[in-house]
């Protein structure tokens, strides 16, 4: 079946501008994550949707930085007014979530961002 | 709070060499521990996983073992290939705290040369 994807795979963007990223988690996951892999911070959380439930946003380092989830399924990144360290590679992944044994993430290829 | 810290890379090794990859947490509860593996242009995957002590898992010809006694789940295979050059990440879970991020070690840069 289909994996997770994530649109776009590349973006590049000028310092200061708005940008989305976009996740189609696995169908029938009711759980969904946005991760960062930057070379100085490594893997870092940033944002967990559980079905209908508030979001964990522990994660997210600034409020320049948000997520939210339409209908349970797609989610959207939206990072305000881009800093250069927000270059990074932005991960999604999803979960069958909450059930024993089922609390594995299946990540998707990234969306790679470059702020110039 | 939950971390995670593995062996630097990157390392290097020889075709048909033995691999052993450290990685040792720490954790209040119960974690559940996983190996993922970055290839190269490739997103990350699961590799292994144990959820809890004693557990070993694997796939592969990798292999780990939750050692609840040392706070260790270090990676091994017997004999590696070309195709097992890759980033590796160790990887915890703290379900019992009710925080379902995955908390990652800084990643194993693996070369492995004919």
């Amino acid at each position: 079946g289909a994996g997770v994807s994530q649109s776009p795979s590349n973006k590049v963007t000028e310092k200061g501008k708005d940008v989305e990223l976009r996740c189609d988690p696995i169908s029938g996951h009711t759980a969904l994550y946005w991760y960062r892999q930057s070379l100085g911070q490594g893997l870092e959380f940033l944002i967990y949707f559980q079905g209908n439930s508030a979001p964990d946003k522990s994660g997210l380092p600034s409020d320049r930085f948000s997520a939210e989830r339409t209908g349970g399924s797609v989610s959207t990144l939206t990072i305000q007014r881009t800093q250069q360290e927000d270059s990074a590679v932005y991960l999604c992944a999803s979960s069958s979530g909450g059930l024993a044994g089922a609390y594995e993430q299946y990540f998707g290829p990234g969306t790679r961002l470059t702020v110039t | 709070g939950n971390s995670v810290t593995q062996m630097e890379g990157p390392v290097t090794l020889s075709e048909e060499a033995f691999l052993t990859i450290n990685c040792t947490y720490t954790a209040t509860g119960y974690p559940s521990l996983f190996w993922y593996v970055q290839y190269p242009g490739e997103g990350l995957q699961l590799l292994l996983k144990a959820t809890k002590a004693d557990d070993k898992g694997s796939n592969k010809g990798f292999e780990a073992t939750y050692r609840k006694e040392t706070t260790s789940f270090h990676l091994e295979k017997g004999s590696v290939q070309v195709s097992d050059s890759a980033v590796y990440f160790c990887a915890l879970i703290a379900l019992r705290q009710g925080a379902q991020k995955l908390v990652f070690g800084q990643g194993t840069r693996l070369t492995i040369n004919p």
